[in-house]
């Protein structure tokens, strides 16, 4: 069974240009997670959906983050304009409702 | 605000002998607890979890302790072996579904051969 898909892996871009990564969830897994690492810490939640609807954004800087998985499937994370401090590792997880979370490998973005 | 904290941001340890990581905890309404080993380059990975209505619970070759007393939480690795080398985060839950998730910063753990 594929573990969950993101892409791109590496993405290097200038401040105040936009950005967006792309995640594929386990099949069936009706949650999806995105969140972000930084270097030396744990993933920090940025939103949590349930199907198509965005059940925690509390920690999405809405000014300039936004997301969108539309059909309950794939999801986007788009950060526009982005900033030095964007620059950090996003992670995309998906699960069975109230079970294990299964994250895959992340983007790591550069804002130079 | 409250956070999940570790105690080590390194550990190193020979090949064969048993690893143990530690976590504090400070939400003391957290009822449900995860051990995530990470490489570098990947995503975290599920390696065991523990309900707060449990103080200890085995896997294969680890084990998971959970004092509440001290809100404190433990990895301990047997016959630890290179390929365990990754950092380790410790996860706390709370609300009931796996959705509140908060993680640790991480303790690095390297397997001298």
């Amino acid at each position: 069974e594929a573990g969950v898909v993101q892409s791109p892996r590496y993405k290097i871009i200038e401040k105040k240009q936009p950005v967006a990564f792309w995640c594929n969830p386990i099949s069936g897994h009706n949650t999806l997670y995105w969140y972000l690492q930084n270097l030396g810490q744990g993933p920090e939640l940025l939103i949590r959906y349930e199907n198509e609807e965005a059940v925690d954004d509390s920690q999405l800087p809405k000014d300039r983050f936004s997301a969108e998985r539309l059909k309950g499937v794939d999801s986007t994370l788009k950060i526009q304009p982005a900033e030095l401090g964007d620059s950090a590792v996003y992670l995309c997880a998906s699960s069975s409702q109230y079970n294990e979370q299964f994250f895959g490998p992340g983007t790591r973005l550069t804002v130079l | 605000g409250e956070s999940v904290g570790l105690h080590l941001p390194t550990l190193s340890v020979q090949e064969g002998d048993n690893s143990i990581i530690n976590c504090a905890y400070s939400n003391s309404a957290s009822d449900y607890f995860i051990w995530y080993k990470q490489e570098s380059g990947k995503g975290p990975q599920f390696i065991i979890d523990i309900r707060s209505n449990m103080d200890k619970r085995q896997g294969q070759r680890v084990t998971v302790l959970l004092n509440k007393t001290v809100k404190h939480l433990s990895l301990q690795i047997a016959a630890t072996q290179p390929g365990d080398s990754a950092v380790y985060f410790c996860a706390e839950n709370y609300g009931g579904s796996q959705g509140n998730l908060i993680f640790g910063k991480g303790t690095k753990l390297s397997v001298k051969p």
